[in-house]
């Protein structure tokens, strides 16, 4: 147990439906990090968040939207869903801006049908 | 820019063989961080090591070294004496500072199958 718990481990849904994704960081961890990791697009960085506010943006698509909140889990939230969407999207943590490395959840499968 | 580039998809070898997995980056800062993170089959994600830009001296841990030469840009991994439980997809990745803080970037991965 890496102390990032994502849920839900898996999730199916329809095209055009919402979903939201949820992730505790590990205890003292104040930065959140969503990843998604595809076949063809490797792990890609999507948003950071550091004791509340967004830190850094990376190619995040408008219909996705993250916050976290005050204490310190972090929502993913993915709408208009489409196939392409599906994915395994990581959350990691880390104690301040990352540079000592990553701790990430064990990450939510999202299937789009 | 940053870039992370890992040319080798898939390596398999036989228990036992050494192997090294190649990871070339490009970056323009000065201050920069490299990682290496494991991937099993369970899906997880591992971290194994980082370095930062500064500190080029090479590491071992076990069965496993890195070697960093900032001349070329490169930072690779080896496992020495592999086993099947190093089957795994193996991720090198970097880390610079950006607009509000670091940003970290990471290659597209090398599958590494081990052999009984």
């Amino acid at each position: 147990d890496s102390g990032v718990t994502q849920t839900p481990k898996h999730l199916i849904t329809a095209t055009g439906q919402r979903v939201t994704l949820r992730c505790s960081p590990r205890s003292g961890d104040l930065s959140v990090y969503w990843y998604q990791q595809s076949l063809d697009q490797g792990l890609q960085f999507l948003i950071q968040y550091y004791n509340g506010e967004e830190r850094a943006k990376g190619n995040i698509l408008e219909r996705f939207s993250a916050q976290q909140f005050p204490d310190l889990h972090s929502e993913l939230n993915l709408s208009s869903l489409e196939l392409g969407d599906s994915a395994l999207y990581f959350c990691a943590s880390s104690v301040g801006d990352g540079v000592a490395g990553y701790t990430f959840g064990s990450g939510t499968r999202l299937t789009v049908v | 820019a940053q870039k992370v580039t890992q040319a080798q998809t898939e390596i398999s070898v036989v228990e036992k063989e050494d192997v090294t997995l190649d990871c070339v980056y490009e970056t323009r800062d000065t201050t920069y961080y490299l990682f290496w993170y494991k991937q099993p089959p369970s899906g997880e994600l591992v971290f194994l090591i980082r370095r930062n830009s500064f500190d080029e001296q090479n590491e071992i841990s076990g069965r496993y070294s890195w070697n960093f030469q900032k001349s070329t840009s490169s930072f690779n991994f080896t496992i020495t004496a592999s086993q099947v439980v190093d089957s795994a997809v193996y991720f090198c990745a970097l880390s610079e500072a950006g607009t509000g803080g670091f940003k970290t970037i990471f290659g597209a991965g090398t599958r590494l199958f081990v052999k009984a």
